[in-house]
């Protein structure tokens, strides 16, 4: 079966601060892979999606960036934080041979920002 | 006009109710339907999804899709204590990798 991990659970960083946060898939090949981000009472907003290695795609011009070093690998990322970054960071996957439209996410992280 | 809305509650029913929710959206392309349960402070979980028009069963879960009028439903019958979460709906056309969310529904079933 397939599992997706993400860490750390919980982060507090200063303003001005880099970030980087992991999401890894166990148990499938060649997975499409998302970054999104939850704010209370705005939904869930795609960041990032990746359909292979090297490959991203940027739905929202922000200071972060996203990159897949290896197939089921999936990083999220910032040289400098903004207030407005915080909030709940979701990694999702489906899979890229059928039902692209099923996403499966991970835990999540908390993001606070001060 | 927001893709997808969804009226996010609270919605509070005693236990053993029928819960009943609902999205409607704007997209007369789209043809994949989710719904998703999320726990507060964690990640959504898909319970169920459905192609095109029709009705879908799994266990107490009921999801319905009406395209003609860009309207979908999810009804949870017999409700637990332990379905208590946010329910979002989620729906995308043929092809695309982005779904369009609703906000979500709050769900509350009081023992």
């Amino acid at each position: 079966s397939q599992t997706i991990h993400q860490w750390p659970a919980t982060l507090v960083q200063p303003v001005g601060s880099p970030l980087s946060l992991e999401c890894t898939v166990e148990g499938t090949s060649n997975p499409n892979l998302y970054w999104y981000r939850q704010a209370a009472g705005r939904g869930l907003q795609l960041l990032f999606y990746s359909v292979g290695i090297g490959q991203i795609s940027s739905e929202v011009p922000q200071n972060l960036s996203a990159s897949r070093p290896q197939d089921r690998q999936f990083i999220l990322s910032s040289k400098k934080l903004l207030l407005s970054d915080s909030g709940f960071y979701l990694c999702a996957w489906s899979s890229s041979a059928r039902g692209y439209y099923e996403q499966y996410f991970g835990p999540g992280t908390r993001l606070t920002v001060t | 006009q927001k893709e997808v809305e969804q009226d996010p509650g609270p919605l509070s029913v005693p236990e053993g109710a029928i819960v009943s929710l609902n999205c409607t959206y704007s997209n007369s392309a789209f043809q994949y339907f989710m719904w998703y349960r999320q726990y507060s402070r964690k990640g959504p979980e898909l319970l169920m999804y459905t192609y095109s028009s029709g009705n879908k069963e799994d266990g107490r879960f009921t999801a319905q899709v009406d395209k003609s009028s860009k309207y979908i439903s999810l009804f949870i019958r017999d409700s637990q204590p332990s379905d208590s979460a946010t329910y979002l709906c989620a729906m995308t056309d043929y092809g695309n990798n982005r779904l369009a969310f609703g906000k979500g529904n709050q769900v509350v079933v009081i023992p």
